[in-house]
């Protein structure tokens, strides 16, 4: 079965600091992969996605970057952390050509100071 | 352009009352629906999804929806609730591009559930 997993649950991070997040799948290949945030209170926001090794797209321009360096990992970082990077991240993936929803991680709650 | 608009931000409801969260959406293409539920500081998991035949679909936790496309509405309702049905609600719409799909988040709705 497909599991998708995502660390650390929790990071508090200081303003300037780097930052890593990771986001495996395991059980499918060639998954497409998205990072999404979501504020308090609020909806959801995409930030990248990628449907292959080595290919990313930005949906909204940020202090943020995002890594595909095998099939089923992604990563986000970030060089120097702002207030505003503060949120609930969520990574999740799909297959290409279906149309199951997303699956999603446990999401990382990053709260910068 | 695809846009979804989820039309209460909150809904209070005693338990064992039926409940109604209300989802529309604008498209110019056709487009596969979702209703997701988040529990507190956790992912989201999909409650059911509608791709085409039956208007009327079945998800988890005895949730259902109907998609009408002439009011391109996607309402979730559930006859009798829960404690535990307690969550955020987030409607979803997904059309096939290039590459994969593009899917559009509703802002959300919070049902609190009291005793």
């Amino acid at each position: 079965s497909q599991t998708i997993h995502q660390w650390p649950a929790t990071l508090v991070q200081p303003v300037g600091s780097p930052l890593s997040l990771e986001c495996t799948v395991e059980g499918t290949s060639n998954p497409n992969l998205y990072w999404y945030r979501q504020a308090a209170g609020r909806g959801l926001q995409l930030l990248f996605y990628s449907v292959g090794i080595g290919q990313i797209s930005s949906e909204v321009p940020q202090n943020l970057s995002a890594s595909r360096p095998q099939d089923r990992q992604f990563i986000l970082s970030s060089k120097k952390l702002l207030l505003s990077d503060s949120g609930f991240y969520l990574c999740a993936w799909t297959q290409l050509r279906g149309a199951g929803g997303y699956t999603f991680g446990s999401g990382t709650r990053l709260t910068v100071v | 352009a695809q846009s979804v608009t989820q039309l209460d931000s909150q809904v209070p409801v005693f338990e064992e009352a039926p409940v109604e969260l209300r989802c529309n959406y604008s498209s110019s293409v056709s487009v596969y629906l979702f209703w997701y539920v988040q529990y507190p500081n956790q992912g989201l998991q999909l409650l059911l999804k509608y791709l085409s035949g039956s208007t009327l679909v079945k998800g988890i936790n005895g949730f259902e929806a109907e998609f009408n496309k002439s009011q391109t509405s996607f309402h979730l309702r559930k006859p009798s609730v829960h404690i535990s049905d307690t969550a955020e609600y987030f409607c979803a719409v997904s059309r096939a591009e290039t590459g994969g799909f593009k899917t559009i988040f509703g802002a959300g709705t919070r049902l609190f559930v009291k005793a």
